[in-house]
């Protein structure tokens, strides 16, 4: 139990253009999920909460406008990384637990690593 | 992860025992978590405890924490080839958000 899967695992795109990442729990309904941006060998950050049928709550420092996302049902929980720049370039993964503002167990995704050329 | 401090690399002989350190800072945390991240791949959560346990114990798996000193380990018992991947201690707040360390690189030596 409690798979949460990411799509695309890898993505390479132009300077510019914009990319979505999908985030799906499997086997349970995920009220709350996480978006985190972890570079090379360093630690995972938060970049955002999500709550199912609300506007996320973004961490300080992360901009809103530019990582669009959006918690439309229990299961999907999407990240827009729009106008896409080479410093963007990194590894996403998602987190979801069962509750409300994150009560339970985060479980992760495997990744997705997004490459801005 | 400036609130999570891990040692960044462990090596360790196959058979033997692998001890990982994490400090944090925070008092109030609930939950303390290890996961575990192979490369390229996502966390796998390998074991949490709460906070006003002092052992926890899964198979292969011991979790020790001194709340006083606000250290937490990781045990692993016969480390195997399997073993090896990047573990990261992360402490749940009181507004249910994850502080990870940096994370420690264990490689596991035949």
């Amino acid at each position: 139990g409690a798979v949460v899967s990411q799509h695309p695992s890898r993505v390479i795109c132009k300077s510019g253009t914009s990319v979505k990442i999908e985030c799906r729990s499997l086997d349970f309904q995920a009220t709350t999920m996480f978006w985190y941006r972890q570079f090379p060998k360093k630690s995972l950050m938060l970049m955002a909460t999500s709550n199912e049928g609300s506007k996320a709550t973004y961490e300080q420092g992360v901009e809103k406008d530019k990582f669009l996302i959006n918690h439309a049902s229990l299961t999907l929980s999407t990240l827009t990384v729009t106008s896409a720049h080479p410093e963007d370039s990194s590894f996403y993964i998602c987190s979801a637990t069962s509750g409300r503002a994150g009560t339970d167990t985060q479980y992760f995704g495997p990744g997705t690593r997004l490459t801005v050329l | 992860g400036e609130d999570v401090e891990q040692s960044l690399f462990l090596s360790v002989r196959e058979g033997d025992s692998s001890v990982i350190n994490c400090t944090y800072t925070d008092s109030s945390s609930t939950y303390l978590y290890w996961y575990k991240q192979e490369p390229g791949a996502g966390l796998q959560l390998l074991t949490y405890i709460f906070s006003n346990m002092d052992m926890k114990q899964d198979q292969r798996l011991t979790v020790l924490l001194n709340k006083k000193d606000k250290h937490l380990s990781l045990r692993i018992a016969d480390t195997q080839t399997g073993d090896s991947a990047i573990y990261f201690c992360a402490e749940r707040s009181n507004d249910y958000k994850l502080s990870f360390g940096a994370g420690t690189t264990v490689t596991v030596r035949a």
